[in-house]
């Protein structure tokens, strides 16, 4: 099945600055590249997902590149606020597997 | 419109005994999952189904057993519950499958003594 890997565990950044989380898959069949996040004690929340045909997307202060040929994806949070702290899941899917694989996560402190 | 709703939220086991987590979506959606979130895991998908009557497995569905009667029911049942199995379980569902949104319940906090 498809494996998913993201890096960093832990990402502590001043407040204003940028964060980057990466995350690589392995199954070139998968095309759909969603971004979820948990805040303490919640349910994961779908913030920006992508599409194989897609390069890049963007929302307000987040963002989203993917490279399909080195099987890498990104989330890029610019002018981070303390209420960006939270934990972050990348995940890969193709529809016929009818299963969503979830990164580990990626814990993001924002220091006021 | 209450979107995924999970019951109970918090839940005391011992050792070999059985519950099961209830799970409803008022959304007419199609697609539905449960995942259980460990620490430094992400989340591993146990069973999901793709309709009414339409099970199957996911990552790891040992110990776990789903039945899908309704659109709107799916609920994951512990046969004998162990201490492995202590963890916090999320039900989630989308229109159509897995090249969509999850709609994610509040979650289930199951200890295993």
């Amino acid at each position: 099945g498809e494996n998913v890997e993201q890096h960093p565990s832990t990402l502590s950044v001043q407040e204003g600055d940028s964060a980057v989380i990466k995350c690589t898959y392995s199954d070139s069949a998968s095309n759909y590249f969603p971004w979820y996040k948990q805040e303490l004690g919640k349910r994961p929340q779908l913030i920006i997902d992508i599409r194989s045909n897609v390069g890049e997307k963007k929302d307000q202060r987040i963002a989203v590149t993917l490279n399909k040929t080195a099987k890498h994806f990104s989330l890029h949070i610019t002018e981070t606020q303390p209420e960006d702290s939270a934990v972050y899941f990348c995940a890969a899917s193709f529809n016929n597997f009818n299963k969503f694989y979830f990164g580990s996560g990626t814990k993001l402190n924002v220091k006021p | 419109n209450a979107g995924v709703t999970q019951t109970p939220k918090f839940q005391v086991l011992k050792t070999g005994q059985s519950m099961t987590l209830q799970c409803a979506q008022d959304m007419n959606h199609e697609y539905m999952s449960w995942y259980r979130q460990d620490p430094g895991m992400g989340l591993r998908l146990i069973h999901y189904s793709v309709g009414a009557g339409i099970t199957d497995q996911g990552e790891v569905p040992n110990g776990y057993n789903v039945s899908r009667s309704t659109t709107e029911d799916f609920p994951l049942r512990l046969l004998s519950a162990a201490p492995s199995q202590t963890s916090v379980y999320f039900c989630a569902s989308s229109y159509r499958g897995t090249n969509e949104k999850l709609f994610f319940g509040s979650g289930t906090q199951l200890s295993v003594l």
